[in-house]
């Protein structure tokens, strides 16, 4: 089955210091990537995609993603946190549907916690 | 630009009552998705509109959950009767196309309570 993983639910981390997320994901095919962000009461807001190309990406926020295609990984970091970065993150990959429109498959989301 | 606009932000209902969602996307977007996110969980697609038509609907609960796009512009999803495993966030969003690798940009999503 195709899916994406997110195996940690919570990412406690001091400001200033490096930040990372994890994600894997199990797809067939070249998947899309994506992350996003969810504060508190509010939908979810796109950070970065990776389609193809430059396995880094570089996204909103100072936040960038590293595609390794041999780990089926897409991990969100970014070298210096605030704390306004607390909040939910969220992977997602997008799969070819049926008839050509694609859909996206988002992981259960981990929520990061930067202490001053 | 404005973004996807969603109402209402909150709804308390009992189970068994019906209830409606409605969503205007953003301009020009010809994509709709309504996702339902349970607490603790990622997104999970309900359906999705190109325009006015369904291009996927695949885990939509049609024995309860019903939605439309008349005009190819807003959206109502609608639950007759509600359940309580129903309790979620009703998200909509939007994107240029769905085939394309654009991004899907949310509203901030309706609060659904079963009591």
């Amino acid at each position: 089955a195709q899916s994406v993983a997110q195996p940690e639910d919570q990412v406690n981390v001091a400001e200033g210091n490096p930040l990372t997320v994890k994600c894997t994901y199990s797809v067939s095919g070249n998947p899309y990537l994506f992350w996003y962000v969810q504060y508190p009461n509010r939908g979810l807001q796109f950070l970065l995609k990776y389609i193809t190309g430059d396995n880094l990406v570089k996204g909103s926020y100072g936040f960038e993603a590293e595609f390794n295609k041999s780990q089926t990984s897409f991990h969100l970091k970014k070298p210096s946190a605030l704390v306004s970065d607390s909040a939910l993150y969220f992977c997602a990959v997008r799969l070819p549907f049926a008839g050509g429109y694609n859909k996206l498959i988002f992981g259960a989301g981990t929520r990061l916690a930067v202490h001053p | 630009e404005a973004g996807v606009a969603q109402s209402p932000r909150y709804k308390i209902i009992e189970k068994r009552q019906s209830v409606a969602f409605w969503c205007n996307p953003i301009s020009g977007h010809a994509t709709l998705y309504w996702y339902q996110q349970i607490l603790g969980q990622g997104p999970k697609l309900l359906i999705q509109f190109q325009n006015n038509g369904v291009v996927d609907d695949s885990q939509l609960p049609k024995d309860r959950f019903s939605a439309e796009r008349l005009k190819g512009v807003d959206s109502t999803l609608k639950i007759q009767p509600a359940k309580l495993e129903d309790s979620a966030v009703y998200l909509c969003a939007s994107s240029l196309q769905g085939e394309d690798n654009q991004p899907q940009h949310f509203g901030d999503g309706t609060r659904l309570s079963i009591l």
